[in-house]
C-alpha cells in the first residue's frame, strides 16, 4: 500500500530552526509537496520537489532524496505565525496526491 | 498561482436537509477537481475525484448517493450533502490542479465548515 509518515507534533522556540521529516512509500513518484495549514483554514502551498536536493525559498527550505524516500521541511527564524500543521504529500504514478497525516508545529515564545 | 473559490465558507443546517457546496476555478479550466473532508485534528481525506462531463470517482467508504457531485463545466464542481446528519459535520475542501498552465501543485478553495444540528 501507499504510506506517508511524518511526526504528529513538534514543538520549537521562536527564532529557532525546526526540521519536519517525511518518509514515503508510494506507487511511483511525480513529486513531493509541502503545504501549511492553519487551524480552520485550507492548506496553502509551500514547496514542490521532484529532483533530489534542497530547494530554498526564504525562511523555508525543502529537501528530497528519492532513493531514500525521504524529505524534510526546514523552517528558520521561527515566528509565532508559523504555528500550524505542515502536510507532506506525494504525487504518485497516477498523478494522485497521497497525503500524510500532517505535523502540528507549536511555537513557544 | 491559480485561484480556486469555494462557497459558502460555513453553513449550519438542520438534520435531514441538503446542503450544496460550490467550487470554482476562477482563472483556469479544471477538468478534474478533488473533494476532501477533514475532521478536527486529522489530515485531509479524499472523498471523490470530480471529472468534467462524467461521473465522479468515489473513494472506498464514501456513499455516492449521499454525497452528490456534479462537474457540469470546466470551472465549476458542486458537492451536495443530502439528508445531512450531525456526523456529517466537518470541514469540506475542494482542490484543483492546473496542468495546462504548468502547475502540478493543488490549489485549494477556502473550505466549507458544515455544522448539522
Amino acid at each position: 500500500g501507499q504510506n506517508i509518515d511524518q511526526p504528529t507534533e513538534m514543538t520549537a522556540t521562536e527564532g529557532a530552526i525546526v526540521q519536519i521529516n517525511c518518509t514515503y512509500q508510494t506507487s511511483g513518484f511525480n513529486g513531493l509537496f509541502w503545504y501549511q495549514q492553519h487551524a480552520g483554514e485550507a492548506p496553502t502551498f509551500l514547496s514542490y520537489n521532484v529532483l533530489d536536493g534542497l530547494e530554498e525559498k526564504g525562511r523555508f527550505s525543502s529537501f528530497l532524496s528519492r532513493s531514500k524516500g525521504y524529505s524534510y521541511l526546514l523552517l528558520k527564524e521561527l515566528q509565532m505565525k508559523d504555528s500550524a500543521s505542515y502536510l507532506c504529500a506525494v504525487l504518485d504514478s497516477n498523478y494522485q496526491l497521497i497525503w500524510g497525516a500532517g505535523t502540528k508545529l507549536i511555537i513557544k515564545p | 498561482g491559480a485561484v480556486v473559490s469555494q462557497h459558502p465558507s460555513w453553513v449550519i443546517c438542520k438534520s435531514g436537509t441538503s446542503v450544496k457546496i460550490e467550487c470554482r476555478s476562477l482563472d483556469f479550466q479544471a477538468t478534474t477537481m478533488f473533494w476532501y473532508r477533514q475532521f478536527p485534528k486529522q489530515s485531509l481525506m479524499l472523498m471523490a475525484t470530480s471529472n468534467e462531463g462524467s461521473k465522479a470517482t468515489y473513494e472506498q467508504g464514501v456513499e455516492k448517493d449521499k454525497f452528490l457531485i456534479n462537474h457540469a463545466s470546466l470551472t465549476l464542481s458542486t458537492l451536495t450533502v443530502t439528508s445531512a446528519h450531525p456526523e456529517d459535520s466537518s470541514f469540506y475542501i475542494c482542490s484543483a490542479r492546473a496542468p495546462d498552465r504548468g502547475y502540478t501543485e493543488a490549489f485549494f478553495g477556502q473550505g466549507t465548515r458544515l455544522t448539522v444540528v
